[in-house]
């Protein structure tokens, strides 16, 4: 199993244009999750589903949209870039949402928003 | 509402010597706790989670991590830091309410280990 995969690695953006991060995983996960880590912030929720045609908000939801189509995938897109959207993003996965559920992170994709 | 607070940004010990990483929770609920950790550029990788199943968790790579109800803590340890232990580590606490799935960070304390 490759585990969760993320795509690109690295980004640059202009202020304004719009770009899509890939995340999937090949573990037959229900519960997919985005997170943004900031320094001295920790990691923050930014969206996550409990399965496909599920999603919901997390804590900083501004600036991002989300879609699940599929089990397998769940990409998260930044319509409009802001600088405030540079970061280190990580795409997370389990197998359901329950409390004692390890999730499984990816590599990150860290974004540069100038 | 659930919380975590890392009582320490920065830890530098020397290699050979105990780790300790300090944790604070705060939850109404009894609390789903876990340690991640982050090497250089690299994604996370559990090293231990509660459950409730038992108050001293062993977890990968010779760490452990005692749930203490009393004092509301769940501090890392290790009895000997090796070099490969320098990263960022993570006390994380599962939310409840809404989708248990999510997750609270605390955030983070980075140890560094002298030769």
């Amino acid at each position: 199993n490759a585990g969760v995969t993320q795509t690109p690695k690295f980004q640059v953006l202009k202020t304004g244009q719009s770009m899509t991060l890939q995340c999937a995983q090949d573990m037959n996960h229900e519960y997919m999750s985005w997170y943004r880590q900031d320094p001295g912030m920790g990691l923050r929720l930014i969206h996550y589903s409990v399965g496909a045609g599920i999603t919901d908000q997390g804590e900083v939801p501004n600036g991002y949209n989300v879609s699940r189509s599929t089990t397998e995938d769940f990409p998260l897109r930044l319509l409009s870039a802001a600088p405030s959207q540079t970061s280190v993003y990580f795409c997370a996965s389990s197998s359901s949402g329950g409390a004692v559920e390890t999730q499984y992170f990816g590599p990150g994709t860290r974004l540069l928003v100038l | 509402a659930q919380s975590v607070t890392q009582l320490d940004s920065h830890v530098s010990v020397s290699e050979g010597t105990p780790v300790l990483l300090r944790c604070n929770y705060s939850s109404s609920y009894s609390p789903s706790l876990f340690w991640y950790v982050q090497h250089p550029n690299k994604g996370l990788q559990l090293l231990l989670k509660y459950t409730s199943a038992a108050t001293l968790v062993k977890g990968i790579n010779g760490f452990e991590a005692e749930f203490k109800k009393s004092e509301t803590s769940f501090h890392l340890t290790k009895p000997s830091a090796h070099m490969s232990d320098a990263a960022e580590y993570f006390c994380v606490v599962r939310r409840y309410g809404g989708s248990q799935g999510n997750l609270i960070f605390g955030k983070g304390t980075k140890l560094s280990v002298k030769p």
